[in-house]
């Protein structure tokens, strides 16, 4: 079976710092993995995607995330956090193998201090 | 949020009553889903359908129901069975039912019961 795991439930951050949230993740298959972004009371929005190719894929507003085969991983960074950034940010993974359908992680409430 | 329409934005059930979730997407997408959210669980989800007349349960399909009578409506049902409505409800589309297809995510309707 497929499974996302999100380490943290929360990640502060100060405006202007480095920011990352992290997602590991357990397949069967090949991993397809996904980055989207939830704001209050709205639905999700895609950030980026990994299917093949380069470990690093660059994303909307910023962002990019690095996969890591060997550590099955797949950590949303951003080199400078905004405080418009704040959000709550779910990895999900679509696995062959497994079936069509996507699996998401528990979520990462991100703040970004001024 | 894309073309992915939700509706009503707030719900409210009564015991013992059926409610219907309407999603409705001008896409083309073959694919759509429907998501329930609770705090702390990311998302789980209920049904999809990846062509019209046609759907699968989902992980956690009890107490719901759907249909796809035409491409672009995929309403879902919440009926008395389900003793634990309340929840923020996520559709989402996709272009087709494969592995690398990003989805959409319209932006949720949140069921309370009075």
């Amino acid at each position: 079976a497929q499974s996302v795991a999100q380490p943290e439930d929360q990640v502060n951050v100060a405006e202007g710092n480095p920011l990352t949230v992290k997602c590991t993740y357990s397949v069967s298959g090949n991993p397809y993995l996904f980055w989207y972004v939830q704001y209050p009371n709205r639905g999700l929005q895609f950030l980026l995607k990994y299917i093949t190719g380069d470990n690093l894929v660059k994303g909307s507003y910023g962002f990019e995330a690095e996969f890591n085969k060997s550590q099955t991983s797949f950590h949303l960074k951003k080199p400078s956090a905004l405080v418009s950034d704040s959000a709550l940010y779910f990895c999900a993974v679509r696995d062959w193998g497994y079936g069509q359908n996507f699996v998401f992680g528990p979520g990462t409430r991100l703040s970004v201090l001024p | 949020d894309g073309g992915i329409t939700q509706s009503p934005k707030y719900l409210f059930r009564k015991e013992g009553q059926n409610v219907t979730l309407s999603c409705e997407q001008n896409l083309n997408h073959d694919a759509m889903y429907w998501y329930r959210q609770d705090p702390g669980q990311g998302l789980r989800l209920i049904y999809y359908s990846q062509i019209v007349n046609d759907f699968q349960k989902g992980d956690i399909a009890e107490g719901y129901s759907v249909s796809r009578e035409k491409k672009e409506s995929f309403p879902l049902t919440v009926t008395s069975a389900q003793k634990n409505p309340t929840a923020f409800y996520l559709c989402a589309s996709s272009s087709a039912s494969g592995v690398v297809e990003t989805q959409y995510f319209g932006p949720g309707t949140r069921l309370l019961v009075l």
